[in-house]
């Protein structure tokens, strides 16, 4: 299986600076039909899982701009340009490229 | 919009079945993939199974195969997971959601507790 390895854990941002999360997956998540199926979810509290970005960096429809995805192959960074506060919640990393499809630990963000 | 509204979950015992359905609306559900994520908070999300638009493929994790069962029937718009012999770590909030390669909308979600 492929295993996705968030970091950090825990983020405790300040309103209004930047935030980045990590997502390590230990084999390439490039597909046969030439895309990386790379996500990342956002889970507010009590809430379900909601795409923010699908393709390593393909914004999802609704998601604001300070929202970006980067990376490739093998390491992945979800962005938040400036933390807002409706930002708060758990943000996972998930690839499709393989089956099972698997997801990261999470990565909790929360205001200072 | 898109809606997926999942039901029936409940308390069950252990080796007992349970029958999860996802109501679908708001797109083309034949034209579209779709896949149950399970929640616990020891394990986080947890892909379960998926199935092709026409419901030809099935695909299903390890720790549910042989146990679990995905259907669709596209005349009422709705996803089916059939649960058998569930055992205690199939604790979890049941969520369906739209999609293959990405999952773009997710149902709210259904508790099944398996307990005696």
């Amino acid at each position: 299986d492929v295993v996705m390895t968030q970091t950090p854990l825990s983020s405790p941002v300040t309103l209004g600076q930047p935030a980045s999360i990590s997502c390590r997956s230990n084999q390439s998540l490039v597909h046969s039909d030439g895309n990386t199926h790379l996500s990342w979810l956002q889970q507010r509290p009590g809430q379900p899982p909601r795409l923010l970005i699908y393709k390593a960096s393909n914004r999802f429809s609704g998601v604001p701009d300070r929202f970006s995805g980067s990376g490739a192959g093998t390491d992945f960074t979800l962005k938040i340009s400036r933390v807002e506060a409706e930002d708060v919640g758990i943000y996972y990393c998930m690839q499709t490229t393989q089956f099972p499809r698997t997801f990261g630990q999470g990565t909790k963000l929360e205001i200072k | 919009e898109v809606q997926l509204l999942e039901s029936g979950g409940g308390l069950v015992q252990p080796g007992g079945s349970l029958r999860l359905s996802c109501a679908a609306s708001g797109f083309t559900f034949s034209s579209y993939a779709m896949t149950w994520v399970r929640q616990t908070p020891g394990k986080g999300l947890e892909w379960v199974s998926s199935i092709s638009g026409g419901g030809g493929g099935t695909f299903y994790a390890d720790s549910v195969k042989g146990r679990f069962t995905i259907s669709r029937d596209s005349s009422k718009n709705t996803l089916y997971l059939q649960m058998n012999s569930l055992r205690a770590e199939d604790t979890a909030v049941y969520y369906c959601a739209k999609g293959f390669l990405l999952f773009d909308f997710w149902g709210q979600g259904t508790l099944v507790t398996v307990s005696s």
